[in-house]
């Protein structure tokens, strides 16, 4: 079965801190998408990346990087630097190639303070 | 990408009574779909919006509580019906752009609350 999870339930760190995001997830298909989204408190899902299972490259976008590891099924979401306008909840969610249903995981809370 | 926009962006509703939010897409879309986020919660597939036929819904979901209409490729409406405090929710629309169907892009959300 499909799964994602976010052990993470809460996260507070000082800004300009580092901080990574876990995500674990299962799924017997060999084909399959991961996406991070952000929620920030106004309620709206944001897309910040989607990345496909036969690309394990780790990608880099301003201060936000992930670590897509299919030895351990996991795509971890660092974000270096932290600010205040960080703060959200984070959703990681997979899908099976074709069935177009995402499987989100609990989210994690992230608290930037000032 | 794509703009999604929302009607109403939030509601406050007395139990029993019934509530449609509108979605509106910018652009034609394949695929539209409806969310709900419960307090504190992740979110949950209600329903597929399918163009010219009848919605398809998930386990748990029913289409005489959650009525869905999709008219054309641009918008839907989801009707929360015969309301009790336990649908106070987010309610999100999403779509699937032709070409990049895997990727889901989310309206701004509709915050109801229920008396």
């Amino acid at each position: 079965a499909q799964k994602v999870t976010q052990a993470q339930t809460e996260i507070s760190v000082v800004e300009k801190e580092d901080v990574t995001l876990d995500c674990v997830y299962e799924t017997r298909d060999t084909t399959y998408y991961l996406f991070w989204y952000k929620q920030p408190p106004s309620g709206e899902l944001v897309f910040l990346i989607r990345r496909n299972s036969f690309d394990e490259q780790n990608e880099i976008s301003g201060r936000y990087s992930w670590n897509f590891q299919k030895s351990t099924s996991s795509f971890n979401f660092t974000i270096t630097a932290s600010q205040v306008v960080d703060s959200a909840v984070y959703f990681c969610a997979l899908i099976e190639r074709g069935t177009y249903k995402y499987i989100f995981g609990t989210g994690t809370r992230l608290k930037v303070l000032a | 990408s794509a703009v999604i926009s929302q009607k109403p962006s939030r509601d406050i509703c007395q139990r029993g009574t019934s509530l449609t939010i509108q979605c509106q897409v910018d652009s034609q879309v394949t695929m539209m779909f409806w969310y709900r986020q419960q307090p504190g919660q992740s979110l949950t597939l209600i329903a597929t919006a399918n163009q010219g036929s009848e919605a398809t819904y998930e386990s748990g979901f029913v289409i005489d509580k959650f009525p869905i209409s999709r008219p054309n490729l641009t918008f839907s409406t989801l009707t929360v019906s015969n309301m009790s405090p336990e649908d106070s929710s987010i309610y999100l629309c999403s779509v699937g752009l032709a070409g990049d169907d895997d990727t889901q892009y989310f309206g701004p959300g509709t915050r109801l609350t229920v008396l």
